[in-house]
């Protein structure tokens, strides 16, 4: 079974409008973490933000914002005023607890497909 | 700093030919990653290593090695490429422990194999 899902291939956006990415996730840890990255038509991953499954709060970081619903196991990303900078893909990736023998934890991550987002003038 | 480091940034390989892509961070991560992206597929993780001489298989990892000498870097081996091995290799890393553990990543090799 997919442990990360985003069922949005393709997504169109107008210029200064707002659009949600959607991404929905499975794990049966309590402690994990989501993030969102970026990945412009050059090929770098770029961090956008992160959300800890402990977090009261929905992260934000400038035009970008979490909507996380920990029910229901979502992690949408919300981006506020769009720009044609913003054209991209965009991947959602988890990180569940892990640790090796030692006890020490780190971040292997499992990604989405992706959404390609296209914002048009 | 420089990051993240990967080289080549593209490789073309014959089949059965075998190279090593090169990965060198300079923040002093315990933790490193190598990933392959595919078309319709996200990022897939191939082998890790959470310290020097310590290494585990990922998701894909059929094919590749790795060795962690030292800190600073982590090379994937490919052992007898394959077609099937055409990709967008990413490396990552970042500190173990701790909260957030964001990955860091490579600018990716891109390996053709014909």
């Amino acid at each position: 079974a997919q442990k990360i899902t985003q069922t949005q291939p393709g997504m169109f956006v107008q210029e200064k409008e707002a659009v949600t990415l959607d991404c929905t996730y499975d794990t049966s840890d309590q402690s994990y973490g989501l993030f969102w990255y970026k990945q412009p038509s050059s090929g770098e991953m770029i961090f956008l933000i992160y959300q800890g499954s402990y977090d009261e709060q929905n992260a934000t970081e400038g035009r970008y914002s979490l909507n996380f619903q920990k029910a229901r196991k979502s992690a949408n990303l919300v981006i506020s005023a769009s720009q044609l900078g913003d054209s991209a893909m965009y991947f959602c990736a988890m990180r569940e607890r892990s640790s090796n023998a030692g006890g020490t934890s780190y971040g292997k991550l499992t990604f989405g497909q992706g959404t390609i987002l296209t914002v048009h003038p | 700093n420089a990051g993240v480091t990967q080289t080549p940034k593209f490789q073309v390989l014959k089949t059965g030919q075998s190279m090593t892509l090169q990965c060198a961070q300079d923040m002093n991560h315990e933790y490193m990653s190598w990933y392959r992206q595919d078309p319709g597929m996200g990022l897939r993780l191939i082998h890790y290593s959470v310290g020097a001489g310590i290494t585990d298989q990922g998701e894909v990892p059929n094919g590749y090695n790795v060795s962690r000498s030292t800190t600073e870097d982590f090379p994937l081996r490919l052992l007898s490429a394959a077609p099937s091995q055409t990709s967008v290799y990413f490396c990552a890393s970042s500190y173990a422990g701790g909260r957030y553990n964001e990955q860091f990543f490579g600018p990716g090799t891109r390996l053709t194999v014909l």
